[in-house]
């Protein structure tokens, strides 16, 4: 059973202030992970893709990968109230693969 | 920049009707995939579809679910005989099929209500 554990939150971080969003996922043949924004009744949205260990930096955004401890995580630098919103982890094996969520954090940032 | 659609945004029905939802995918993705997120939950797989046929299907994808490309444009869930668990988010997705680029693009979704 592929498992993709996120703590559901909430976290709570003051503007300005860098978010850090954890993820743990449970097959180790996962190949590609992904993090989605979703906004209260709206559709997942893509922010990030990772698809090897190390850091990838996208403007505010910087996803990280260790796949020996099959952690990934989401760093958000200069908060903003507009980042408001649940974050959800998801991973595939292969392309073309189904993903598997996470339950999602959500991310209150406090004007 | 281009979008998946899905049609109606929102669907009442009772139960044991049947439902399709459709979606118009993006015109030069190969794969597509339907979800549901039924509220508070998390977002659940039920079915991938690629070469018009299902690549791979859920737990949750029983025969009552079914899927087409009817025109080669639009795709479209069915549920023969809706219950009231079917109440649900169900979004459609597309990856444009490049190995490289294998990331999914999730429509804005159709609101599900079973009554």
């Amino acid at each position: 059973q592929k498992e993709v554990e996120q703590n559901s939150g909430p976290l709570s971080v003051p503007e300005g202030a860098i978010a850090s969003l954890n993820c743990t996922y449970s097959d180790r043949v996962s190949q590609s992970f992904f993090w989605y924004r979703q906004y209260s009744g709206k559709s997942p949205e893509l922010i990030m893709s990772i698809y090897s260990n190390g850091d990838k930096e996208d403007g505010r955004f910087t996803a990280q990968l260790n796949k020996a401890s099959q952690y990934v995580s989401l760093l958000i630098r200069d908060s903003q109230p507009s980042d408001s919103a649940t974050y959800l982890c998801a991973v595939n094996n292969n392309a073309g693969n189904m993903l598997t969520f996470g339950g999602g954090t959500r991310l209150m940032v406090k004007p | 920049e281009p979008e998946v659609t899905q049609t109606p945004s929102h669907q009442v029905t009772q139960m044991g009707q049947e439902v399709i939802l459709r979606c118009v995918p993006i015109s030069n993705h190969l794969y597509f995939y339907w979800y549901r997120q039924i509220l508070g939950q998390k977002v659940e797989f039920l079915v991938s579809f690629y070469n018009n046929e299902i690549s791979e299907k859920s737990e949750i994808f029983d025969d009552q679910f079914s899927v087409e490309r009817p025109d080669g444009s639009n795709f479209t869930l069915k549920i023969r005989s809706t219950k009231l668990e079917d109440s649900a988010m169900y979004f459609c997705a597309n990856m444009l099929g490049q190995r490289k680029y294998n990331e999914q693009f999730f429509g804005p979704g159709t609101r599900l209500t079973v009554l």
